[in-house]
């Protein structure tokens, strides 16, 4: 099954609005990355988590470890934030590997 | 700011036919990875590596070997490509494996 399993899979947001977006864990995870895969392709790193918060500009995303979720903070979405964000996490059982979620497509209109 | 550069960017080939894909990164990294994402899967390692001359085994490995010749340069190689293996390819370097990874800017492969 699933072992880092993200919500929505596609969110349609107007400008100027807030969402979040989910990661869930089936195992507990030591460190989440988060991803923003834009048009061409690339990706863009969003976060580094261990447990915790962090924030930048209006994104802000957090890390438990005990409940075995993450989430990302779409604060006053604009155009430029639109595209799939994917979370990653190293998993206590899942050896050395960066295990991906399938990604969260973020359509952000006027 | 620390980069990893990837090419060809795309590549078309025939069933059959011999590829190689390049890394180079230039962070100062050990680490350094080879995923293929492709649609409904997220991204998936193939392989990995901490160092010259060492090579580890991911997640899908079937059909790649991977080579590291240097800290800086990691070669992902398809001897005999087939249609399955059509994807996007990306390499990522970090300092360590725990360590945050960051990501070229891939490169698209057809296998025809």
């Amino acid at each position: 099954g699933d072992k880092v399993k993200q919500s929505p899979s596609a969110l349609s947001l107007q400008e100027g609005t807030n969402s979040a977006l989910r990661c869930n864990f089936s195992i507990a995870a030591t460190t989440v990355q988060w991803f923003l895969q834009n048009p061409r392709g690339s990706l863009i790193n969003l976060f580094y988590l261990v447990p915790g918060t962090k924030e930048n500009g209006r994104l802000k995303s957090a890390f438990d470890s005990k409940e075995s979720y993450s989430t990302l903070h779409i604060r006053d979405a604009q155009l430029e934030d639109s595209g799939t964000y994917f979370c990653a996490a190293r998993l206590y059982q899942g050896g050395r590997a960066l295990i991906f979620g399938t990604g969260t497509t973020v359509s952000v209109s006027p | 700011e620390a980069a990893v550069t990837q090419s060809p960017r795309n590549k078309v080939t025939v069933t059959g036919g011999n590829v190689t894909l390049s890394c180079r990164q230039t962070n100062s990294h050990n680490y350094m990875y080879w995923y293929r994402q492709d649609t409904g899967h997220g991204l998936r390692l193939i392989h990995y590596s901490y160092g010259a001359g060492n090579l580890q085994i991911g997640d899908v490995p079937d059909g790649y070997k991977a080579t590291r010749t240097t800290q800086e340069d990691f070669f992902l190689l398809l001897e005999l490509a087939s249609p399955s293996q059509t994807s996007l390819y990306f390499c990522a370097s970090s300092w360590d494996n725990y360590a945050e990874q960051f990501f070229g800017p891939g490169t698209r492969l057809t296998v025809l």
